[in-house]
């Protein structure tokens, strides 16, 4: 079964800190892979978009990287801001056989950014 | 400001009772979807709409229905609510149904009792 796992669950850092979050899949085979960031009752706001062929995609200070060898993804935010503070969400998709793309979401990192 | 407009944004329903999510874009995109977003798992495909007179079930499809009224708009029908069916229901619009990402709305937060 094709899946999408993120680590870790949730994360606490003072601001002004460097973070990564981790994103595992095992989708086969794979199109591309999106990083989502969803604050508090909204819904999720795209951040970047990785196809196979792309190692490293940058967002202002979140930058995504991509080792489809290892299908392992992160997401490193740097100098984080209280404003980062919501939920990271790592969405793969698949190739169908037939019919339409697959997205694949995993859980999320819930991150807190604490002044 | 061009996006996802989802109403009603809270909603307190008894079981058995029937209601219907409405959901509009207004940036011409050809696909829509309805997801259901529950603490601990990830969102969850319930129908979606890959263009103006098609739907089609996701992951998740029993206990709704769905009516792609024109390109615009993508309701979300529960005929007999479910406590089960408590959950945060986000619609979504895309352009580009292989690298196009996701817009969401803000969501409809349903509570069944």
């Amino acid at each position: 079964k094709n899946q999408v796992e993120q680590s870790p669950q949730s994360l606490i850092i003072l601001e002004g800190k460097n973070c990564t979050l981790q994103c595992n899949y095992t989708v086969s085979p794979f199109s591309n892979l999106r990083w989502y960031k969803q604050d508090t009752g909204r819904g999720p706001v795209s951040l970047t978009i990785m196809t196979f062929s792309e190692n490293t995609k940058s967002n202002g200070r979140y930058t995504a990287t991509l080792d489809a060898d290892t299908k392992q993804s992160s997401l490193h935010i740097t100098a984080s801001q209280l404003s980062d503070s919501a939920s990271y969400i790592c969405v793969v998709s698949e190739i169908p056989t037939s019919g339409t793309y697959k997205y694949i979401f995993g859980t999320g990192t819930r991150l807190k950014v604490l002044a | 400001n061009a996006g996802v407009t989802q109403t009603p944004k809270f909603q307190v329903l008894k079981t058995g009772q029937s209601m219907t999510l409405q959901c509009a874009q207004d940036m011409n995109h050809n696909s829509m979807y309805w997801y259901r977003q529950d603490p601990g798992m990830g969102l969850r495909l319930i129908y979606y709409s890959a263009s103006e007179g098609t739907t089609d079930k996701g992951e998740v499809p029993n206990g709704y229905n769905v009516s792609r009224l024109n390109k615009r708009e993508f309701s979300l029908r529960l005929e007999s609510a479910a406590p089960s069916q408590t959950s945060v229901y986000f619609c979504a619009s895309s352009g580009d149904r292989v690298y196009g990402g996701y817009t969401f709305g803000s969501g409809t937060r349903l509570t069944v009792v």
